[in-house]
């Protein structure tokens, strides 16, 4: 079975800070991986994702996330936060078939 | 612009009861899952459908059933609601061969 386990349930920079949260995975098989950002009261906006192609990935809003093989880590990075950027954070992991399972995220507050 | 529409956007229901929640995704997107998020925590699946039948299912009881329709809707239906059913419903689809979902905003279920 996958899972992911997120750490920090709550994270605060300031604007301007570096903004790193943490996701480790557990998968049997090759992952997908995935970071989503849900505002309030709102559904999942998808970030950006690893689908075994290049292990740095690019997403939206100056976000990026590094997969490493070795640490079962997906992190998601961006250098300098902005007030927009405070939302709830969730990582995932699927398999083939789309089994998409969540962590419990992470709250991002952005002081200023 | 998400793609997914779910109605409807909030509901209070009363516990026993039986409640129908609709999706409509975009056309060609023949996987669609349904999540729980409960208040503060990470979304749970339900179940997956792909081509109109079930093709997983999370630890969910079976009064927890779902349909999908050849015209790419879906139904998530809970008999003999329980308090514990508050939550938001999220419904999410994708196109044949790729990896990740696009969310719907959700259902606010209030069960009373």
């Amino acid at each position: 079975a996958q899972s992911v386990t997120q750490l920090g349930s709550h994270v605060s920079v300031s604007e301007g800070a570096l903004v790193l949260l943490r996701c480790n995975y557990s998968s049997s098989v090759p992952p997908y991986l995935f970071w989503y950002v849900q505002y309030p009261n709102q559904g999942l906006q998808l970030l950006l994702k690893y689908t075994s192609a290049a292990t740095l990935v690019k997403g939206i809003n100056g976000f990026e996330a590094e997969f490493k093989k070795s640490e079962t880590s997906f992190h998601l990075t961006k250098p300098s936060a902005h007030m927009s950027d405070a939302a709830e954070y969730f990582c995932a992991v699927s398999d083939k078939n789309n089994d998409m399972r969540f962590g419990a995220g992470t709250r991002l507050t952005v002081k200023p | 612009e998400t793609g997914v529409t779910q109605s409807p956007t909030h509901l209070i229901k009363t516990r026993g009861q039986q409640v129908t929640l609709r999706c409509s995704s975009q056309s060609g997107h023949n996987t669609v899952s349904w999540y729980q998020q409960a208040l503060g925590q990470g979304p749970q699946f339900i179940f997956q459908y792909y081509r109109e039948e079930e093709n997983g299912r999370g630890n969910f009881p079976p009064r927890f059933s779902g349909l999908q329709f050849p015209n790419y809707s879906s139904e998530l239906n809970v008999n003999a609601l329980e308090l514990d059913d508050s939550a938001l419903y999220l419904c999410a689809s994708s196109l044949p061969g790729t990896y990740g979902y696009t969310f719907g905003s959700g259902t606010r279920l209030t069960v009373v």
